[in-house]
């Protein structure tokens, strides 16, 4: 069975670091890309970025580019999502994804469980 | 903003049949695909593609696009299809994705 399995949920200060964790399993995970998904409460979704772990190619949603760093441990099947510096903003679940199908039909599955950010002094 | 636009909410009685859509100008090169969520739970893919369903989606989902619009349509709705339905393809650029904005579907 595919499956993303995500790190526990948080709970942060302003200004700390952080980095959450999407482990793949049921398939080759150099051999897809792994994007990361934002929803604040109460809102809708966001596309944050996407990383090909075969060779940790980056690309951010314009919107997100230089507020996280998206990265990947190939030999460990994980990727990741960090910040450097929380707000209170970036209190969300986050969702990571695996990229299926080529252009010009993608979609995204499966999603993991998420990962619940709370930001707060 | 996003570059992909839904309504934000659509309602249907039980048994009957629902399109929710999505516009953007990317959809003329790319097929958009369909997530359900329903609450408390990560989204889910519907419909991918020209009209393709993942194994365990009933077969009363199916998509299709014209122009620059792509559609999700439920034929028989049932109350269990009560849910948020968001629309994802790439952007204008080609080179990032995006979410519509959300459809929250209520089945009377």
């Amino acid at each position: 069975e595919v499956q993303l399995v995500q790190s526990g949920a948080e709970v942060k200060k302003p200004g700390e670091s952080l980095k959450i964790s999407c482990k793949g399993s049921g398939y080759s995970f150099t051999s897809y890309w792994i994007g990361w998904v934002r929803q604040m409460p109460g809102k809708g979704l966001e596309w944050m970025g996407i990383i090909y772990p075969g060779d940790s190619d980056t690309r951010y949603s314009p919107s997100f580019q230089g507020q996280v760093t998206i990265s990947a441990d190939k030999s460990i099947s994980t990727a990741y999502l960090q910040w450097s510096s929380l707000k209170a903003s970036d209190t969300a679940m986050y969702y990571c994804v695996r990229r299926c199908g080529t252009r010009p039909q993608n979609w995204f599955d499966p999603w993991g469980q998420g990962t619940l950010v709370t930001v707060s002094s | 903003s996003s570059e992909l636009t839904q309504d934000p909410a659509v309602s249907v009685a039980l048994g009957q049949t629902v399109r929710i859509t999505c516009q953007g100008d990317s959809l003329r090169n790319y097929y958009a695909s369909w997530y359900q969520q329903k609450p408390g739970q990560a989204p889910v893919v519907v419909i991918y593609g020209k009209n393709n369903r993942p194994s365990g989606i009933p077969d009363r989902f199916s998509g299709s696009t014209s122009g620059n619009i792509a559609s999700l349509t439920i034929t028989g709705a049932q109350a269990e299809d009560e849910a948020d339905y968001y629309c994802n393809s790439r952007d204008s650029s080609g080179n990032h994705w995006v979410f519509g904005g959300g459809t929250k579907l209520t089945v009377l």
